[in-house]
């Protein structure tokens, strides 16, 4: 079982749509959390950091539910332009390995 | 803004054949990764480097050697390539700390092993 797990959809959301994705990680000592997004082909850029007391940025919500071991995005208002692959981040405590989910891909529909 | 440099962006190799992936970045950070990319299954953390002079493993290691030549420059070897190193490689840099630590990816090289 991976580590970090995601949906791999694809989501398929007309625009304007609100959409969520779920990611759980396994490993309790885990403690800092990202989205990333990847562009088809391209390198992952980060998207937003993910904070315990949950943190928005324009459109975009992410929060952190550390007991059931998952982080959500929600991404309100889709455009065509959101369409890409959301990748779930985690770091452990003490380390610095950066381990990602298998990611989620959204397309968004005119 | 050069960021995160890596050569090659793309290579053939034959079985058994060794190459060299070279990542550079300009950002002084401490830390650096090589992650490999294949359909399914998301990014996959090869070795990384927390500071110079130190170098750890990642989940899947095996098959893989790697340098951290100086603080920019990090270099992924394959010995004696096998069909199942067929991937894209992305290298990466973060000055990471634990409210922050945004990862900084190279446009990442393609590899074929035939």
């Amino acid at each position: 079982r991976k580590e970090v797990e995601q949906d791999p959809g694809p989501f398929n959301v007309p625009e304007g749509a609100t959409v969520a994705f779920n990611c759980t990680y396994s490993n309790s000592a885990s403690q800092s959390f990202f989205w990333y997004r990847q562009d088809c082909r391209k390198e992952p850029k980060l998207l937003m950091s993910v904070y315990s007391s949950g943190n928005e940025d324009g459109r975009f919500t992410a929060q952190l539910n550390r007991a059931s071991q998952y982080i959500s995005l929600l991404i309100r208002d889709s455009k065509l332009s959101d369409s890409a692959t959301y990748l779930c981040v985690v770091i452990h405590s003490g380390t610095y390995k950066y381990i990602f989910g298998t990611g989620t891909r959204l397309k968004v529909l005119a | 803004n050069a960021g995160v440099t890596q050569t090659p962006k793309f290579q053939v190799l034959k079985t058994g054949q060794s190459m060299t992936l070279q990542c550079a970045q300009d950002m002084n950070h401490n830390s650096m990764y090589w992650y490999r990319q294949d359909p399914g299954m998301g990014l996959r953390l090869i070795y990384y480097s927390a500071s110079e002079g130190t170098t750890d493993k990642g989940e899947v290691p095996n098959g893989y050697n790697v340098s951290r030549l100086n603080k920019r420059e990090f270099s992924l070897r394959l010995e004696s390539a096998a069909p199942s190193q067929t991937s894209v490689y992305f290298c990466a840099s973060s000055e990471y700390n634990s409210y922050t630590g945004e990862l900084f990816f190279g446009e990442g090289s393609r590899l074929t092993v035939l």
